[in-house]
């Protein structure tokens, strides 16, 4: 059974700070790979994905990471701002998932201005 | 587009009680599907669709019920409410060929 675990559960940084949000998983036959952001008493907005043939993905200051046969992904955020204060989960497709995704726990970042 | 919509977004049932959670999604999407979020342990699959007419299970069904009778609805059934149902329930949607999910802003859930 896939398992997603997300280090740290919780991080606080001061403004301007670039910031490396850590996802693994155990079984690294996934289809791909997600990030998602959660604002308070929201739903998930997706931020990245990543197919399990790609190594990384860009949008604006955001930079994902795939490595595959470790079982790990990272979310890198440059020059962090207290807009950014957020929950960030990532979630794993796998092969065989059909439409199931299996997601971390989540880290609740806090960036203080 | 209104994107995905959930209805109530908040609400309080007693045991045994039973209620229908509702989702809708103006976008044509094929996919939909039902999660429940708890502290600690992000969120799990209840159940999903991949057409109308078409559910099927996901992580953890038992004590929920689901339909498709149309693209757009895709609403979720408390038969007999339970205190560990009390929860986050989210649901999402997806294109076919796409595997990016759009997610509704919840309904939140407690059974006394």
């Amino acid at each position: 059974k896939q398992e997603v675990t997300q280090i740290p559960a919780a991080l606080s940084v001061p403004e301007g700070e670039n910031l490396v949000l850590n996802c693994s998983f155990t079984d690294s036959a996934i289809y791909n790979l997600q990030w998602f952001r959660q604002d308070p008493g929201k739903g998930l907005t997706s931020l990245l994905l990543i197919q399990s043939s790609q190594r990384e993905q860009t949008s604006g200051r955001l930079n994902a990471s795939l490595d595959k046969s470790s079982g790990r992904s990272t979310l890198y955020i440059a020059a962090s701002q207290p807009g950014d204060s957020a929950t960030y989960l990532c979630a794993v497709r796998g092969n065989n998932a059909g439409n199931m995704l299996t997601f971390g726990g989540g880290t609740r970042l806090m960036v203080k201005p | 587009n209104a994107g995905v919509t959930q209805t109530p977004k908040f609400q309080v049932l007693k045991t045994g009680q039973s209620m229908t959670l509702q989702c809708a999604q103006d976008m044509n999407h094929e996919y939909m599907s039902w999660y429940r979020q708890d502290p600690g342990m992000g969120l799990r699959l209840i159940h999903y669709s991949v057409g109308a007419g078409i559910t099927d299970q996901g992580e953890v069904p038992n004590g929920y019920n689901v339909s498709r009778s149309t693209t757009e609805d895709f609403p979720l059934r408390l038969l007999s409410a339970a205190p560990s149902q009390t929860s986050v329930y989210f649901c999402a949607s997806r294109p076919t060929g796409s595997d990016t999910q759009y997610f509704g802003p919840g309904t939140r859930l407690t059974v006394l």
